[in-house]
Order: C-alpha cells, then structure tokens, then sequence
C-alpha cells in the first residue's frame, strides 16, 4: 500500500513550458486534491475532485487544469508556466462521505522552479 | 469568514519540556479539527482529530491537543518535547464542506 504517489519530486521548467504533475493513490479514495505551498503561506487548494469524471476549483485555481479520468489518477496540468507558479505541490486524498471527519493522506510533493 | 490562525510563526523547546503550539479557529458551526505534522522533504503526516466528545484528544506521537469552544482554540500539546519533533506543524479546519483550510504552520524547534 503505497498512498499518495507524486512524479515528479523535482522539476525545473523555463517561462511558457508546459508540464503535467502526476498523482496516483492506491486507497480507492473518491477525493481527492490539488495544493500548493508556500514559504509562510500555508497550504492553498487548487483543485479537487469528489470522484471519477467531477472536478471543482478551489482558492488558487487560475494556470492550472486538471482532469480525473480513474479514481486513483489526479493530474495538474501547467500549460504556461510562469514564476508566480514556483512552489512545492501537494497531492492529498481521503474518503468519501460529504462533511467527512477523516483525515486527508499526503503524498510527499513535488518541487517546481520556473526561471 | 471562516478562517484559521496560528500565531506564533515558531516556538522553541528545551527537551524534556512541555510544549504548546496554538491554533484559533473563526467559525460558524461545529467544525472538524485537525493537526498535521510535516518533516523536510515530506508531506503532511495526520497527527490527531477533533470531531465531538471529549475536548482533550489524544494523537500519534505522544501528541495531544485540546479543544476549546468558548475559545475556538485548539492548541496542540506535549508533555515533553523530543529533539525529533522539530518540524512545521499546521492546524487545518473543516467546516461543513469537502475542503480543509490550513492554518500557516508553526516551525516547532527541539534543543537539545
């Protein structure tokens, strides 16, 4: 039982490239999320996903997609990458159950410098 | 509107001492509360959970944390600190939705 599974854990991307950061959990959770972070910030949603094929935005959506083809895959999708976006992201998943008490489980990030 | 604070950017411990990590909630409703701990290079691990019952929940680590209603405070705490438990600690929220908000994180400093 893995978890939360990140690829790539570092990057680094050149203004106006593109790049998918991939996600996958093998613990048949419905939601699951997109966050960023950064220094002194906390954590901020970008989006998530209440199940297979139902995607929403969260706080910081603008410069990102996403899609949610399979319960296990989550992928954010940069298509113009800008400094702003610099950051380290967190992909998180949890049970199902609206106003659920459970906790959500983190995968371990993936670090993102755009110069 | 909702929201969660932590005041303290860091606290720092002698070993062996107890410590206190502060976390204030803004709130309508019973909220979900939640503590993570999150060490250099990982993501955030749960450490405990506030649902209903009992104000004083106990977590992994030897880590517990208190709620307070009147002062919609949940302070996380320990008898006594390990050099180990150095790392950035986040109080987040759940308030009748599907999404956590995140407190800033408090930077916990273990000396030994």
């Amino acid at each position: 039982n893995a978890g939360v599974t990140q690829t790539p854990k570092f990057r680094i991307l050149k203004i106006g490239q593109s790049m998918t950061l991939q996600c996958t959990q093998d613990m048949n959770h419905n939601y699951m999320y997109w966050y960023r972070q950064d220094p002194g910030m906390g954590l901020k949603l970008i989006y998530y996903s209440v199940g297979a094929g139902i995607t929403d935005k969260g706080e910081v959506p603008n410069g990102y997609n996403v899609s949610r083809s399979t319960t296990e895959d989550f992928p954010l999708r940069l298509e113009l990458a800008a400094p702003s976006q610099t950051s380290v992201y967190f992909c998180a998943s949890s049970h199902t159950g609206q106003y659920s008490n459970q906790p959500q489980h983190f995968g371990d990030g993936t670090r993102l410098s755009i110069l | 509107a909702q929201s969660v604070a932590q005041p303290e950017d860091q606290v720092n411990v002698a070993e062996g001492n107890p410590l206190t990590v502060k976390c204030t909630y803004s709130v309508s409703g019973n909220p979900y509360l939640f503590w993570y701990v999150q060490y250099p290079n990982r993501g955030l691990q749960f450490l405990l959970k506030y649902i209903t019952g009992d104000n004083l929940v106990k977590g992994s680590y030897g880590f517990e944390a208190e709620f307070n209603k009147s002062q919609t405070s949940f302070h996380l705490k320990k008898p006594s600190a390990l050099v180990s438990d150095s790392a950035l600690y986040f109080c987040a929220v759940r308030f009748n939705t599907d999404k956590l908000i995140f407190g800033t994180g408090t930077r916990l400093q273990v000396f030994p």
